[in-house]
Protein backbone atom coordinates (compact mmCIF):
# COMPACT_ATOMS: atom_id res chain seq x y z
CA UNK A 1 0.00 0.00 0.00
CA UNK A 2 1.23 2.99 -1.02
CA UNK A 3 1.70 5.93 2.07
CA UNK A 4 2.86 9.62 1.56
CA UNK A 5 3.24 12.17 4.78
CA UNK A 6 3.89 15.59 4.26
CA UNK A 7 5.39 17.55 7.53
CA UNK A 8 7.40 20.96 8.40
CA UNK A 9 4.28 23.15 7.69
CA UNK A 10 3.40 25.60 10.38
CA UNK A 11 3.68 29.10 11.01
CA UNK A 12 6.62 31.36 8.95
CA UNK A 13 7.11 35.15 9.07
CA UNK A 14 7.22 36.75 5.90
CA UNK A 15 10.77 36.79 4.53
CA UNK A 16 11.67 33.14 6.62
CA UNK A 17 12.32 29.95 5.54
CA UNK A 18 10.85 26.59 5.51
CA UNK A 19 11.60 23.15 4.48
CA UNK A 20 8.95 20.73 3.58
CA UNK A 21 9.13 16.61 3.51
CA UNK A 22 7.29 14.02 2.54
CA UNK A 23 8.24 10.58 3.18
CA UNK A 24 6.94 7.66 1.42
CA UNK A 25 6.34 3.92 1.60
CA UNK A 26 5.02 1.18 -0.45
CA UNK A 27 6.46 1.87 -3.83
CA UNK A 28 9.98 2.09 -5.42
CA UNK A 29 11.13 5.19 -4.96
CA UNK A 30 13.18 6.49 -7.45
CA UNK A 31 11.99 4.79 -10.14
CA UNK A 32 8.96 7.36 -10.10
CA UNK A 33 9.00 11.45 -10.36
CA UNK A 34 7.79 13.54 -7.53
CA UNK A 35 5.32 16.32 -7.47
CA UNK A 36 4.88 19.73 -4.60
CA UNK A 37 1.07 20.48 -5.36
CA UNK A 38 -0.35 23.41 -3.01
CA UNK A 39 -3.55 24.75 -2.11
CA UNK A 40 -4.28 28.46 -1.11
CA UNK A 41 -7.00 28.39 1.60
CA UNK A 42 -10.78 28.02 -0.45
CA UNK A 43 -8.97 28.06 -3.70
CA UNK A 44 -8.17 25.34 -6.27
CA UNK A 45 -4.70 23.30 -7.30
CA UNK A 46 -1.06 24.41 -7.84
CA UNK A 47 1.29 22.87 -9.37
CA UNK A 48 4.61 23.76 -7.46
CA UNK A 49 7.21 21.33 -8.55
CA UNK A 50 8.59 18.61 -10.16
CA UNK A 51 11.55 16.05 -9.88
CA UNK A 52 12.41 12.87 -11.74
CA UNK A 53 13.29 9.85 -10.24
CA UNK A 54 16.48 10.23 -10.58
CA UNK A 55 16.46 13.99 -9.34
CA UNK A 56 18.27 14.93 -12.45
CA UNK A 57 15.95 16.92 -13.77
CA UNK A 58 13.58 19.54 -11.78
CA UNK A 59 11.05 22.07 -13.02
CA UNK A 60 9.41 24.54 -11.22
CA UNK A 61 5.88 26.66 -11.37
CA UNK A 62 7.28 30.67 -12.90
CA UNK A 63 5.50 31.86 -9.53
CA UNK A 64 8.04 30.69 -7.23
CA UNK A 65 10.83 30.27 -9.29
CA UNK A 66 13.92 31.62 -7.93
CA UNK A 67 12.88 30.65 -4.43
CA UNK A 68 12.09 26.94 -4.41
CA UNK A 69 13.87 23.82 -4.48
CA UNK A 70 12.60 20.22 -4.56
CA UNK A 71 15.40 17.27 -3.72
CA UNK A 72 15.07 14.19 -2.95
CA UNK A 73 16.67 11.69 -1.15
CA UNK A 74 16.75 7.93 -2.59
CA UNK A 75 18.36 6.49 0.05
CA UNK A 76 15.53 6.89 2.73
CA UNK A 77 12.37 7.47 0.62
CA UNK A 78 12.04 11.06 0.75
CA UNK A 79 11.44 14.38 -0.57
CA UNK A 80 11.61 17.85 0.33
CA UNK A 81 10.71 21.61 -0.65
CA UNK A 82 12.48 25.04 0.46
CA UNK A 83 11.25 27.50 0.01
CA UNK A 84 13.09 31.09 0.67
CA UNK A 85 11.55 33.81 0.96
CA UNK A 86 8.44 33.36 1.76
CA UNK A 87 5.69 35.11 1.13
CA UNK A 88 2.14 35.81 2.66
CA UNK A 89 0.69 34.41 -0.64
CA UNK A 90 2.53 30.88 0.02
CA UNK A 91 0.14 30.24 2.68
CA UNK A 92 -1.26 27.00 1.82
CA UNK A 93 -1.59 23.41 1.89
CA UNK A 94 1.21 21.62 0.36
CA UNK A 95 0.73 18.03 -1.44
CA UNK A 96 3.40 15.63 -2.25
CA UNK A 97 1.77 13.67 -5.27
CA UNK A 98 3.68 10.96 -7.19
CA UNK A 99 3.81 10.23 -10.86
CA UNK A 100 1.13 7.56 -11.71
CA UNK A 101 3.86 5.37 -13.97
CA UNK A 102 7.70 5.10 -13.83
CA UNK A 103 9.91 7.08 -15.06
CA UNK A 104 9.22 8.84 -18.16
CA UNK A 105 6.04 9.01 -17.91
CA UNK A 106 3.45 11.67 -17.74
CA UNK A 107 2.90 13.85 -15.21
CA UNK A 108 -0.44 12.73 -13.57
CA UNK A 109 -0.91 12.20 -9.91
CA UNK A 110 -2.22 8.77 -8.95
CA UNK A 111 -1.35 9.20 -5.22
CA UNK A 112 -1.26 12.09 -2.74
CA UNK A 113 -0.16 12.99 0.90
CA UNK A 114 -3.14 14.36 3.05
CA UNK A 115 -1.02 17.49 3.02
CA UNK A 116 1.00 20.34 5.43
CA UNK A 117 -0.19 23.52 6.34
CA UNK A 118 1.93 26.47 5.95
CA UNK A 119 0.76 29.88 7.13
CA UNK A 120 2.89 32.89 6.12
CA UNK A 121 1.82 35.74 8.47
CA UNK A 122 3.92 37.90 10.81
CA UNK B 1 1.02 28.30 -20.84
CA UNK B 2 -1.99 26.11 -21.52
CA UNK B 3 -5.03 27.37 -19.40
CA UNK B 4 -7.61 24.95 -18.45
CA UNK B 5 -11.09 26.48 -17.46
CA UNK B 6 -13.85 24.38 -15.76
CA UNK B 7 -17.31 24.85 -16.08
CA UNK B 8 -20.08 25.11 -14.13
CA UNK B 9 -18.10 26.63 -11.40
CA UNK B 10 -21.10 24.98 -9.13
CA UNK B 11 -23.49 22.04 -10.18
CA UNK B 12 -26.60 21.26 -8.18
CA UNK B 13 -27.13 17.83 -8.88
CA UNK B 14 -29.78 15.29 -7.33
CA UNK B 15 -28.83 12.20 -5.96
CA UNK B 16 -29.49 9.09 -8.31
CA UNK B 17 -28.77 12.11 -11.59
CA UNK B 18 -26.67 12.33 -13.90
CA UNK B 19 -23.90 15.02 -13.44
CA UNK B 20 -21.53 16.83 -16.46
CA UNK B 21 -18.74 18.10 -15.77
CA UNK B 22 -16.88 20.30 -18.48
CA UNK B 23 -13.04 21.07 -18.69
CA UNK B 24 -11.82 23.38 -21.80
CA UNK B 25 -8.09 23.78 -22.73
CA UNK B 26 -6.60 27.24 -24.39
CA UNK B 27 -4.89 24.80 -27.02
CA UNK B 28 -5.10 21.12 -27.81
CA UNK B 29 -3.71 18.78 -25.32
CA UNK B 30 -4.68 15.90 -27.09
CA UNK B 31 -5.71 13.35 -24.60
CA UNK B 32 -3.27 14.29 -21.79
CA UNK B 33 -5.75 15.27 -19.19
CA UNK B 34 -6.43 13.76 -16.04
CA UNK B 35 -9.31 14.17 -13.49
CA UNK B 36 -9.68 14.34 -9.89
CA UNK B 37 -12.00 14.22 -6.85
CA UNK B 38 -11.27 15.92 -4.00
CA UNK B 39 -14.07 15.66 -0.49
CA UNK B 40 -13.69 18.22 1.84
CA UNK B 41 -10.72 18.03 4.22
CA UNK B 42 -9.24 15.50 2.06
CA UNK B 43 -5.91 15.38 -0.75
CA UNK B 44 -7.09 15.22 -4.27
CA UNK B 45 -7.97 11.44 -5.50
CA UNK B 46 -7.21 10.29 -8.92
CA UNK B 47 -10.23 9.59 -11.04
CA UNK B 48 -9.35 9.84 -14.89
CA UNK B 49 -6.13 10.42 -16.63
CA UNK B 50 -5.64 9.85 -20.46
CA UNK B 51 -9.29 11.62 -20.60
CA UNK B 52 -10.96 8.27 -20.66
CA UNK B 53 -8.63 6.02 -18.22
CA UNK B 54 -10.41 5.15 -15.56
CA UNK B 55 -7.82 4.55 -12.49
CA UNK B 56 -7.43 1.45 -10.29
CA UNK B 57 -10.46 1.49 -8.17
CA UNK B 58 -12.22 4.06 -9.77
CA UNK B 59 -15.90 3.02 -9.60
CA UNK B 60 -17.47 2.66 -13.55
CA UNK B 61 -19.66 5.15 -12.78
CA UNK B 62 -16.91 8.06 -13.67
CA UNK B 63 -16.30 8.21 -17.18
CA UNK B 64 -14.35 10.53 -18.84
CA UNK B 65 -14.46 11.75 -22.89
CA UNK B 66 -13.29 14.46 -25.24
CA UNK B 67 -9.76 15.35 -26.85
CA UNK B 68 -8.04 18.15 -28.08
CA UNK B 69 -9.41 21.47 -25.96
CA UNK B 70 -13.20 20.25 -24.86
CA UNK B 71 -13.25 17.04 -22.57
CA UNK B 72 -16.06 16.03 -20.09
CA UNK B 73 -16.80 14.15 -17.24
CA UNK B 74 -19.47 12.41 -16.60
CA UNK B 75 -20.88 10.77 -13.38
CA UNK B 76 -23.80 8.68 -14.23
CA UNK B 77 -25.91 8.14 -10.88
CA UNK B 78 -24.54 10.62 -8.57
CA UNK B 79 -23.89 8.87 -4.84
CA UNK B 80 -23.79 10.33 -1.56
CA UNK B 81 -19.64 10.09 -1.67
CA UNK B 82 -19.55 12.07 -5.05
CA UNK B 83 -20.56 15.09 -3.84
CA UNK B 84 -17.14 17.00 -3.96
CA UNK B 85 -15.37 19.34 -5.93
CA UNK B 86 -13.82 17.69 -9.38
CA UNK B 87 -10.55 19.40 -10.71
CA UNK B 88 -9.15 18.44 -14.39
CA UNK B 89 -5.49 18.97 -14.98
CA UNK B 90 -3.22 18.74 -18.70
CA UNK B 91 -0.27 17.38 -18.70
CA UNK B 92 0.62 17.72 -22.69
CA UNK B 93 1.84 21.10 -22.46
CA UNK B 94 4.46 21.58 -19.56
CA UNK B 95 5.76 23.14 -17.38
CA UNK B 96 3.87 24.61 -15.82
CA UNK B 97 1.75 21.50 -15.31
CA UNK B 98 -2.02 23.57 -14.85
CA UNK B 99 -4.90 22.68 -13.24
CA UNK B 100 -8.94 23.76 -13.76
CA UNK B 101 -10.70 25.96 -11.59
CA UNK B 102 -12.67 23.33 -10.13
CA UNK B 103 -16.42 22.29 -10.48
CA UNK B 104 -18.30 21.88 -6.85
CA UNK B 105 -20.82 19.06 -7.41
CA UNK B 106 -23.30 19.45 -4.74
CA UNK B 107 -27.09 18.21 -3.80
CA UNK B 108 -29.88 19.88 -5.07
Amino acid sequence: EVQMLESGGGLVQPGGSLRLSCVVSGFTFDDFAMNWVRQSPGKGLEWVSTISGSGGARYYADSMKGRVTISRDNSQNRLFLQVNPVRADDTGVYFCAKNGAPDPADPFFDHWGLGTLVTVSS
Amino acid sequence: EIIVTQSPATLSVSPGERATLSCRASQSVRTKIAWYQQRPGQAPRLLIYAASTRATGIPARFSGSGSGTEFTLTISSLQSEDFAVYYCQQYNTWPPLTFGGGTKVEIK
